[in-house]
């Protein structure tokens, strides 16, 4: 099976701009979920969406969100972009029908200028 | 709230040594714990979760429920293993993983 893919790799914004990031989950996986990774932060978990649906949420700004399609692809949406965003986002999807094993994708990077 | 500490950045041993990866962690439930590891240039990927009570490529993890911890041990480490290791717990029935700061393990010559 495909790995989980996420386009595009690298991305370079300014701040108060918006950003879009795509996630394609392995055949089957129903669950995606969304990870910032910071030097200074480490991985914090975003949310999770199952079935079209947000399941779960981490603690950061309403300028984050995220949504899911009927083919389990999901996009994250970053609003008003800050110098501080400037990270690697990671998706990982599962199956979602329990604590299952969480398969990550190679990461967005984002640079704001 | 969950909580996983990595207490050691920085890692390195030599080829042939034992290596312990130290993951302590504080939840108040029973807690699924897994390490996922991350190579030079590669993607985040699962090496053993405590459920399964496997050992991949000779690295075993038990968990002590009593000591609130998931040490990551391989009797030889060998040049290959050297990699970002990071701890990782998931509560309850949700997906989320709450990860530890990440060990940076390098095994010398």
């Amino acid at each position: 099976k495909a790995g989980v893919t996420q386009t595009p790799r690298y991305l370079i914004k300014t701040r108060g701009q918006q950003v879009t990031l795509s996630c394609s989950p392995i055949s089957g996986h129903r669950s995606v979920s969304w990870y910032q990774q910071t030097p200074g932060q480490g991985l914090q978990f975003l949310f999770e969406y199952f079935s079209e649906t947000q399941r779960n949420k981490g603690n950061f700004p309403g300028r984050f969100s995220g949504r899911q399609f009927s083919n389990s692809r999901s996009e994250m949406n970053v609003s008003t972009l800050e110098l501080g965003d400037s990270a690697l986002y990671l998706c990982a999807s599962s199956l979602g029908q329990g604590r299952e094993t969480q398969y990550f994708g190679p990461g967005t990077r984002l640079l704001v200028l | 709230a969950q909580r996983v500490t990595q207490p050691e950045k920085l890692l390195s041993v030599f080829k042939g040594a034992p290596v312990e990866l130290k993951c302590n962690y504080s939840y108040s439930g029973s807690p699924e714990l897994f390490w996922y590891v991350q190579y030079s240039r590669q993607r985040l990927q699962l090496l053993l979760r405590h459920i399964s009570r496997e050992s991949i490529k000779g690295f075993t993890a038990d968990l002590n429920k009593g000591e609130t911890s998931f040490h990551l041990k391989k009797p030889f480490a060998q040049e290959e293993d050297s990699a970002m290791y990071y701890c990782a717990l998931s509560s309850g029935s949700a997906r989320q993983l709450t990860f530890g700061s990440g060990t940076q393990l390098t095994v010398l010559p």
